[in-house]
């Protein structure tokens, strides 16, 4: 059984960092691209990053650029998520999924507030 | 970055059928765009629908089903049931960056 498990969420002030990790399991971590979404609660989802299989190839949406990291390890199958330069509009849920083949995790809180 | 379009609201009878419809601000949506659906019910975390056009999860239920028609990615429900009323999201990927639209809330009534 595929299970996608975040952790690392919870209240950080602005201007903070925090990281965010998935465990997988169930599948073979290692031949999929891996993304984090994320959804403000009551609003639409935000893809927000992804990286391929070996971690060569990265990609951001535009307001995490710079200030965000995707990283995976293999070894352990695990995804991170270190994010740093927190603000208030990054409160959300953080997902951890795995497009294809559509698994999600239930989600991480993160909230940004002094 | 490309801007996905859906409709915001979208109504269905019981035991009718709608179709959802994604659409993308740099032109047709293509299968290489990976199309993918998910479903999402207040509360929870999103569920997939359908992946890469339209292949189904294991969890699917045959009413649900996904494919292109005219320059968009659509999801149709034949035979909508009371449960079906979620929020809907489609996801489109551009090369390595991928977006979801705004995702549309269906209302079975």
């Amino acid at each position: 059984e595929v299970q996608l498990v975040e952790s690392g969420g919870g209240l950080v002030q602005p201007g903070g960092s925090l990281r965010l990790s998935c465990a997988a399991s169930g599948f073979t971590f290692s031949t999929y691209w891996m993304n984090w979404v994320r959804q403000v609660p009551g609003k639409g989802l935000e893809w927000v990053a992804n990286i391929n299989q070996d971690g060569s190839e990265k990609y951001y949406v535009d307001s995490v650029k710079g200030r965000f990291t995707i990283s995976r390890d293999n070894a352990k199958n695990s995804l991170y998520l270190q994010m740093n330069s927190l603000r208030a509009e990054d409160t959300a849920v953080y997902y951890c999924v795995r497009v294809n083949g559509g698994y999600w995790g239930q989600g991480t809180l993160v909230t940004v507030s002094s | 970055q490309a801007v996905v379009t859906q409709e915001p609201s979208l109504t269905v009878s019981p035991g009718g059928t709608v179709t959802l419809t994604c659409g993308s601000s740099t032109g047709a949506v293509t299968s290489s765009h990976y199309p993918s659906w998910f479903q999402q019910k207040p509360g929870r975390a999103p569920r997939t629908l359908t992946f890469d056009t339209s292949n189904p999860h294991s969890w699917t239920p045959a009413r649900f089903s996904g494919s292109l028609i005219g320059g968009r990615a659509t999801l149709t429900l034949s035979g909508a049931q009371p449960e079906d009323e979620a929020e809907y999201y489609c996801l489109l990927s551009y090369s390595g960056i991928r977006a979801f639209g705004g995702g549309t809330k269906l209302t079975v009534l």
